[in-house]
């Protein structure tokens, strides 16, 4: 079975200071790793996918996470806040031989404060 | 219109009542979703169609029924709902090519409350 967990429910950060939302997964076989972001009223919208390659993945608005296989995790980070980032953030994980079957972590809500 | 829209975007339905919730994709994606968003509970996959066949079936109450006539439409039939069946439900598309999956694009969802 996959999972993901995401510790931190809310993440506090001022904004023009680094952001990072911390994910760890579990899955068989090589993880195909994703992070989306939800705005209120809206659906989720896709930030960045970690498929293979290079660890370092960057994606839409500033954002980039680290595909770390060791310590099963892929944190997502942006070096500069903005107020505008303050949203939930979900991490998804899918293992090679799950189809389409996406496992989303529970969102951890973000705050950027001015 | 554009990527993937749903209608209606807010529903208040009674436990007798039957609705029905509707998603389009623009993407020209293969595959669909629809997964229940609750409150302080994580994202559930409900259903999955890929190439208008049901591929997936999570275990979800027959009170659900999805359809999937072509591969832009995707429906989610309600009928003797619960309470407890409130949520914010989420639509999704994909493509899928042999075995790999691409990122999934969501639609706004529908706000649904059963009363």
């Amino acid at each position: 079975a996959q999972s993901v967990a995401q510790p931190e429910d809310q993440v506090n950060v001022a904004e023009g200071n680094p952001l990072t939302v911390k994910c760890t997964y579990s899955v068989s076989g090589n993880p195909y790793l994703f992070w989306y972001v939800q705005y209120p009223n809206r659906g989720l919208q896709f930030l960045l996918k970690y498929i293979t390659g290079d660890n370092l993945v960057k994606g839409s608005y500033g954002f980039e996470a680290e595909f770390n296989k060791s310590q099963t995790s892929f944190h997502l980070k942006k070096p500069s806040a903005l107020v505008s980032d303050s949203a939930l953030y979900f991490c998804a994980v899918r293992g090679w031989a799950a189809g389409n079957k996406l496992t989303f972590g529970g969102g951890t809500r973000v705050l950027v404060k001015p | 219109e554009t990527g993937v829209t749903q209608t209606p975007r807010h529903l208040v339905m009674g436990m007798t009542n039957k609705k029905s919730l509707k998603c389009e994709q623009h993407l020209g994606h293969n595959a669909m979703y629809w997964y229940k968003q609750s409150a302080k509970k994580p994202l559930e996959l409900m259903f999955v169609y890929s190439l208008e066949e049901r591929v997936e079936n999570n275990s979800v109450p027959s009170r659900f029924s999805p359809e999937c006539p072509n591969s832009s439409h995707l429906f989610l039939h309600l009928h003797t709902l619960q309470p407890e069946d409130s949520a914010l439900y989420l639509c999704a598309s994909s493509q899928a090519s042999g075995s790999s999956y691409n990122e999934q694009f969501f639609g706004p969802g529908t706000r649904l409350t059963v009363l």
